[in-house]
């Protein structure tokens, strides 16, 4: 099956800095990008739906300013959290679609953990 | 809410027997998926039902879907201690600009030995 690579797998950062998410497609163009957000013990929350070169679409109540993504390339979306804070702290997942299937698949996620 | 509803939310059994979990959702779907997740891991995908399916097989696996009622299940056949982990389904949702997948609760499955 199709490969994505999330990175970094884990990361610890301090309250205010931002902190940058990249989610790649390996071997496959994908078209449309998703990230998704997990808290412990709870099920994936979809964040925004990004189509390369267009602006991500926002679920309602995640905050655009916030959670900044970038869909250069057909192949590599990025996910900053800027300045982020303790409640920031989560399971971010990334999921890629190609064009003609209606079928996403996901990274292995990123840890974020705010002190 | 966007999600759809899973139950039961959590389910222990022994090793040997079966598992059941259901998933209620809302909208209209193009096809219906189950993943699993270990503790802290990534997703892994188990298998994906068609709108116009209504059962499906995958090894120990069995997925039902009735789109009237809007419900699916998935039956874990003699379950394994290694079958413990969280299991979600996820509706694909189509739209505007294309289709994203939108995920139920999840069901907590701990199978003891």
């Amino acid at each position: 099956g199709a490969v994505v690579s999330q990175h970094p797998s884990w990361v610890i950062c301090k309250s205010g800095t931002s902190v940058k998410i990249e989610c790649r497609s390996l071997d496959f163009q994908a078209t449309t990008m998703f990230w998704y957000r997990q808290f412990p013990k709870q099920s994936l929350m979809l964040m925004a739906t990004s189509n390369e070169g267009s602006k991500a679409t926002y679920e309602q109540g995640v905050e655009k300013d916030k959670f900044l993504i970038n869909h250069a390339s057909l192949t590599l979306s990025t996910l900053t959290v800027t300045s982020a804070h303790p409640e920031d702290s989560s399971f971010y997942i990334c999921s890629a679609r190609v064009r003609t299937q209606n079928i996403q698949y996901f990274g292995a996620g990123t840890r974020l953990s705010v002190l | 809410s966007q999600q759809g509803e899973e139950d039961p939310q959590a389910l222990s059994i022994q090793e040997g027997e079966n598992a059941t979990m259901n998933c209620s959702y809302k909208t209209s779907i193009n096809n219906l998926q189950w993943y699993r997740q270990n503790s802290g891991r990534g997703l892994v995908h188990l298998i994906l039902i068609r709108s116009n399916e209504r059962e499906k097989h995958s090894g120990r696996l069995r997925v039902t879907l009735d789109t009237s009622k809007k419900s699916s299940s998935l039956l874990i056949t003699a379950s394994r201690a290694a079958d413990t982990a969280s299991y979600f389904c996820a509706t694909y949702q189509i739209y505007n600009q294309g289709g994203k997948l939108i995920f139920g609760q999840g069901t907590e499955l701990s199978v003891k030995p």
